[in-house]
């Protein structure tokens, strides 16, 4: 079955350090996303892209975060200037568009990768 | 009001029990509607959508309240590979790029 990937698993970094988080979504999806998830409270959402663009971004998702697609399969989360508060839990996710899907699901429904723990100290 | 809302457990039940779990919603313009699981600091995974109709997957049953704004999954015959956390998550539209908006879940331990 075909799974959204992220690199690295864990992050440390110092404050102040640019971060690149890195995702590969499910290949046939158009649709890629960044929630996080701070410990111990619930998922949030970032932001949404589509077709090279950013189709929708939460307040939290403020000047100091970016997100490019390099290329034909990578989907990447850049924070500029990290902070304390920026440690969390980092999930990219995919969806596909249109009808039908893998195992027999709705093409617009979300899944998520394993996530890149940030740890900014 | 929270936009999702759900009871945060634990809920502590014996194998083989029935547990049901209460999600509500805010926005009334919400279209589509999940079910997630998720394991201690693992990744959100998708357990099921859920259908106006109401739908079945196994022993799990998920059902959805428009008026009441109101959805809910049953657990039937529990196993201890259930105990996580579940997540109730709303979508605006029935578009593939709108933002999932998430429950503090609830949270399943399932036990001998």
């Amino acid at each position: 079955e075909p799974e959204v990937t992220q690199t690295p698993s864990h992050q440390v970094t110092q404050m102040g350090q640019e971060v690149i988080l890195r995702c590969v979504p499910i290949s046939n999806h158009l649709y890629f996303y960044w929630y996080r998830q701070i410990l111990g409270q619930k998922v949030e959402f970032l932001v949404s892209f589509y077709n090279n663009e950013i189709s929708e971004k939460s307040e939290i998702f403020d000047d100091q975060f970016s997100v490019e697609r390099p290329d034909g399969s990578n989907f990447t989360l850049k924070i500029r200037s990290t902070k304390l508060e920026d440690s969390a839990m980092y999930f990219c996710a995919s969806s596909g568009t249109g009808t039908g899907g893998f195992s027999g699901g709705s093409s617009y429904e979300q899944y998520f990768g394993p996530g890149t723990r940030l740890t900014v100290t | 009001r929270k936009e999702v809302e759900q009871d945060p457990g634990p809920f502590n039940v014996p194998e083989g029990a029935t547990v049901a779990f209460n999600c509500t919603y805010s926005n009334s313009a919400s279209q589509s509607f999940f079910w997630y699981r998720q394991d201690c600091r693992k990744e959100p995974k998708l357990l099921m959508s859920v259908y106006s109709s109401g739908n079945e997957d196994g022993r799990f049953t998920a059902q959805l309240n428009r008026a009441s704004q109101y959805i809910s999954l049953l657990i039937r015959d529990s196993k201890l590979s259930d105990s996580a956390t579940y997540l109730c998550v709303v979508r605006g539209s029935t578009g593939g790029g709108n933002k999932l908006t998430f429950g503090t879940g609830t949270q399943l331990k399932v036990e001998l």
